[in-house]
């Protein structure tokens, strides 16, 4: 079983729309999350990390992490032409030294214009 | 210029022959990756560097074995490729290896295994 599940797989969201994305771990000891972006035929970069309940907003882009649900979600606010990527999410162990990411399927965000 | 470089970006092999992937990182970061992203699987994790000959296996090794011997300096070497181990390989790193850093991620190396 997948240990971060993502939904929706694909998105399709008109320009200057909100793309909502979620995640979930089946994991308990994953309490640490990150969000990555992949364009086509680049490595993922990454946007943003979460590591507390609540919300973390970095620009166009929201966070929201609920530890006791494990849940957390992407939005992204006005979205653009170049928002269209696969979308990771990736979760750690709190104390988890030099172990690496466990990734999500990702979901494939597509904007239109 | 905080980059990861990887070369080759594409390669084609026989089953049963040899193959090395090379990454390189200008960021005098400690840790290093081996990830590999197949449609359905996403990134799965082959291998972790912590630093120079500090090697650590990740959740799919087998197959696999890495070189480290200068810190911006990373391998991947498939021993007689096998055609299931075609996939897109990514290597990444990070300043330390702390769950607070982001990876770096290069462009990838498609590799295709007839």
């Amino acid at each position: 079983q997948q240990k971060v599940q993502q939904s929706p797989e694909s998105l399709s969201v008109p320009e200057g729309g909100m793309a909502s994305l979620n995640c979930t771990s089946s994991d308990r000891n994953f309490q640490y999350f990150w969000w990555y972006r992949q364009h086509s035929g680049e490595g993922p970069k990454a946007l943003m990390s979460i590591f507390s309940d609540g919300d973390k907003k970095e620009g166009r882009f929201t966070a929201h992490l609920n530890k006791a649900s494990l849940h957390v979600s992407l939005h992204i606010r006005d979205s653009q032409p170049s928002d269209s990527a696969l979308y990771f999410c990736a979760a750690s162990e709190p104390n988890n030294y030099a172990q690496g990411l466990t990734f999500g399927l990702g979901t494939r965000v597509s904007v239109f214009p | 210029d905080m980059k990861v470089t990887q070369m080759p970006r594409y390669l084609i092999k026989r089953m049963g022959e040899n193959v090395l992937l090379e990454c390189g990182q200008d960021m005098s970061h400690e840790t290093m990756y081996w990830y590999r992203q197949d449609p359905g699987l996403g990134l799965q994790l082959i291998y972790i560097s912590y630093d120079v000959d500090s090697n650590s296996e990740g959740d799919i090794p087998k197959g696999y074995r890495v070189s480290r011997k200068k810190r911006e300096h990373f391998s991947l070497i498939l021993d007689s490729a096998k055609t299931n181990q075609t996939s897109v390989y990514f290597c990444a790193s990070s300043l330390e290896g702390h769950v607070n850093e982001r990876l770096f991620f290069g462009h990838g190396t498609k590799l295709s295994v007839l």
